[in-house]
């Protein structure tokens, strides 16, 4: 019973490239939760999604990051145009329905922006 | 809006000996509250959950939280610490209702110290 995939788990960028990361729920959850991980800051919210539907993505900056989770395949992160500020670990999380706020986590995905 | 906090960023303590790790919320609904782990270089994992009824809530590792509605906390506990507890710790929060955007401390860093 594979758990949260994300790939892949260390991705290294130059200044200005696109950097996509990529994320495969848990078998039966519809919802995807996107965080970041930076040093001394604890998790920050960015995006929730149902598939094909974003459901609130308060936490996302307003350019160059876009989020989506289509109806068939993984969940998507997108940063175009990388600074090195983007650099950070980026987790996904997923859940059921009913899930209560119970989430489960993928093993994150290391973005570093030389 | 909802909001966790964590007081202590850092909590070194001998083997054997007793923690708390301490989290405060802010809410002004009915909440869920979690405790979640994490190991380094992993995701995180859930260590255990407040939804309703008892107030004090267990692990099968000896962890154990209490929910404190008149303090809004959820503190987190262990009698007797082992080398294998170090991790870092975050709380987190969701709405009872509504949909399901979970809310993170700043995480506290357990470290047993032999």
């Amino acid at each position: 019973n594979a758990g949260v995939m994300q790939n892949p788990r260390h991705l290294v960028r130059r200044r200005g490239q696109e950097a996509r990361l990529r994320c495969s729920p848990m078998k039966g959850h519809s919802h995807v939760y996107w965080y970041r991980q930076l040093p001394e800051e604890g998790l920050k919210f960015m995006v929730y999604l149902q598939k094909e539907n974003i459901i609130d993505e308060s936490g996302m900056p307003k350019e160059r990051f876009s989020a989506e989770f289509p109806k068939e395949g993984p969940s998507i992160l997108r940063i175009q145009q990388v600074v090195r500020g983007d650099s950070a670990a980026y987790f996904c999380a997923s859940s059921t329905a009913g899930g209560a706020g119970e989430l489960f986590f993928g093993e994150g995905s290391r973005l570093t922006v030389l | 809006a909802q909001s966790v906090t964590q007081l202590d960023s850092q909590v070194p303590v001998f083997e054997e000996a007793p923690v708390e790790l301490r989290c405060n919320y802010s809410s002004s609904v009915s909440v869920y509250l979690f405790w979640y782990v994490q190991y380094p270089n992993q995701g995180l994992q859930l260590l255990l959950k407040y939804l309703s009824g008892s107030t004090l809530v267990e692990s099968i590792n000896g962890f154990e939280a209490e929910f404190n509605k008149s303090q809004t906390s959820f503190h987190l506990r262990k009698p007797s610490v082992h080398i294998s507890d170090t991790a870092e710790y975050f709380c987190a929060v969701t709405f009872s209702g509504g949909y399901q955007k979970v809310t993170f401390g700043t995480g506290t860093k357990l470290q047993v110290i032999p």
